[in-house]
């Protein structure tokens, strides 16, 4: 199917394991983006990537990891998880970055819960 | 640095009523604004954006918003609203690195 991609799309597991969310993109946009939203603060980026192998922090990067080894897919690794990072994370994708104006289009969101 | 403001957490409204939903932004550089919105259990889509021209920009589901550079405003509007309207709406700014600053949401909630 054409379009972005997130799974699992609920995971629930336990301090101090290790997790990867997935994300897929049919599209070849070049941007791809993590974000995590918790009430009280809308989407905070997590890391960003501008094309296969390059990838930025955001605003809230610590204690991820992302990888991008083919344009279309995203996937950010939790080494070892804590209960603050209990959170409803989305993948986005962009042609471009914002200040072209592009739409940055949205997958459905994983929610993760840690134990 | 740029930031956003949703000053209202929720918004209740009637059906058929009217709508504005707040949005203030600071910036000390010229600003690309979006409004997404995010229906239950789903991501988030694009309503509209403002890049520059005309300051009032009409989206998608007749929704629509005016820029303000004075009042460093986007409000986001609705003349009529639809119970297929309640959902979380996000304003949006984009940053002098590029990347999108949100705000914290305002859920639109319509009622019968």
């Amino acid at each position: 199917d054409a379009g972005i991609t997130q799974s699992p799309r609920y995971k629930i597991t336990e301090t101090g394991r290790q997790v990867t969310l997935m994300c897929h993109q049919t599209w070849s946009h070049s941007y791809m983006f993590w974000y995590r939203q918790d009430l009280g603060h809308g989407l905070r980026l997590i890391y960003y990537s501008a094309a296969a192998d390059i990838t930025d922090k955001g605003e809230v990067p610590d204690g991820y990891v992302v990888s991008r080894s083919k344009t279309e897919n995203f996937p950010l690794t939790l080494e070892s998880a804590t209960r603050s990072q209990t959170s409803v994370y989305f993948c986005a994708s962009s042609d471009l970055m914002n200040l072209s104006g592009n739409e940055q289009f949205f997958g459905p969101g994983t929610r993760l819960t840690v134990l | 640095a740029q930031s956003v403001t949703q000053l209202d957490s929720q918004v209740p409204v009637f059906e058929e009523a009217p709508v504005e939903l707040r949005c203030n932004y600071s910036s000390s550089v010229s600003v690309y604004l979006f409004w997404y919105v995010q229906y239950p259990n789903q991501g988030l889509q694009l309503l509209l954006k403002y890049l520059s021209g005309s300051t009032l920009v009409k989206g998608i589901n007749g929704f629509e918003a005016e820029f303000n550079k004075s009042q460093t405003s986007f409000h986001l509007r609705k003349p009529s609203v639809h119970i297929s309207d309640t959902a979380e709406y996000f304003c949006a700014v984009s940053d002098d690195t590029d990347k999108l600053i949100f705000g914290t949401g305002t859920r639109l909630q319509v009622f019968p």
